[in-house]
């Protein structure tokens, strides 16, 4: 099925460690978006990609670091994991700017 | 500061019965209001939206409200069927999205 594939699905992590969380979307969307949704904060944006080889931060971009790889895959890293990035995180993509998103299934992410 | 506010964390309706979610912003400057409905362990979805010249558009069971002078969003939904049972999020265009902090909408059969 077309749409937004993010891996992995769950991962436990521990302090001060590093890692990577993946996206790919297959239609052909221009921007990329990415997402942590906290209890009773909503969805907040860390860091999107408007197009292939431009990223921008978000309301939220501390601790994290993002690259385009190309046009189909943005990926999130966390280069040393806090307890406080415990949260499920989302991609999205758009075809351009912020209107009908279509979001991945999420990454629930512990740092424990 | 919260830029998009739903100040009900959740809800209970009785199945056949009206829900009516709200939504209140602060900024005006925004091009569209959307909704997104989301499942648990799966991602929001797009619902329904309403251009920021219009105040009010539906589609099917679903209704979006704009109230500009209030800065108020609201959705109606009628009537509500126990698969609505999910939370649901504002959400304010441009650029990007900006949403709010959603509201576990629950049909009771």
């Amino acid at each position: 099925n077309a749409g937004v594939t993010q891996t992995p699905k769950f991962q436990v992590l521990k302090t001060g460690q590093s890692m990577t969380l993946q996206c790919a979307q297959d239609m052909n969307h221009n921007s990329m978006y990415w997402y942590r949704q906290d209890p009773g904060m909503g969805l907040r944006l860390i860091y999107y990609s408007a197009s292939e080889g431009t990223t921008d931060k978000g309301e939220v971009p501390n601790g994290y670091n993002v690259s385009r790889l190309n046009k189909r895959e943005f990926s999130l890293r966390l280069e040393s994991a806090a307890p406080s990035q415990t949260s499920v995180y989302f991609c999205a993509s758009s075809e351009a700017g912020g209107f009908g998103y279509t979001f991945g299934s999420g990454t629930r992410l512990t740092v424990v | 500061d919260q830029q998009v506010k739903q100040n009900s964390p959740s809800l209970s309706v009785q199945e056949g019965r009206i829900s009516i979610l709200n939504c209140d912003y602060t900024n005006s400057m925004f091009d569209y209001f959307l909704w997104y409905k989301k499942y648990p362990a799966e991602g929001p979805t797009f619902l329904i939206s309403i251009s920021s010249i219009k105040d009010k558009n539906e589609d099917g069971r679903f209704t979006v409200f704009l109230n500009k002078s209030a800065k108020h969003l609201s959705l109606h939904i009628v009537p509500s069927q126990p698969g609505d049972s999910a939370v649901y999020f504002c959400a304010l265009e441009r650029g990007q999205l900006t949403f709010g902090s959603g509201t576990q909408l629950t049909v009771l059969p």
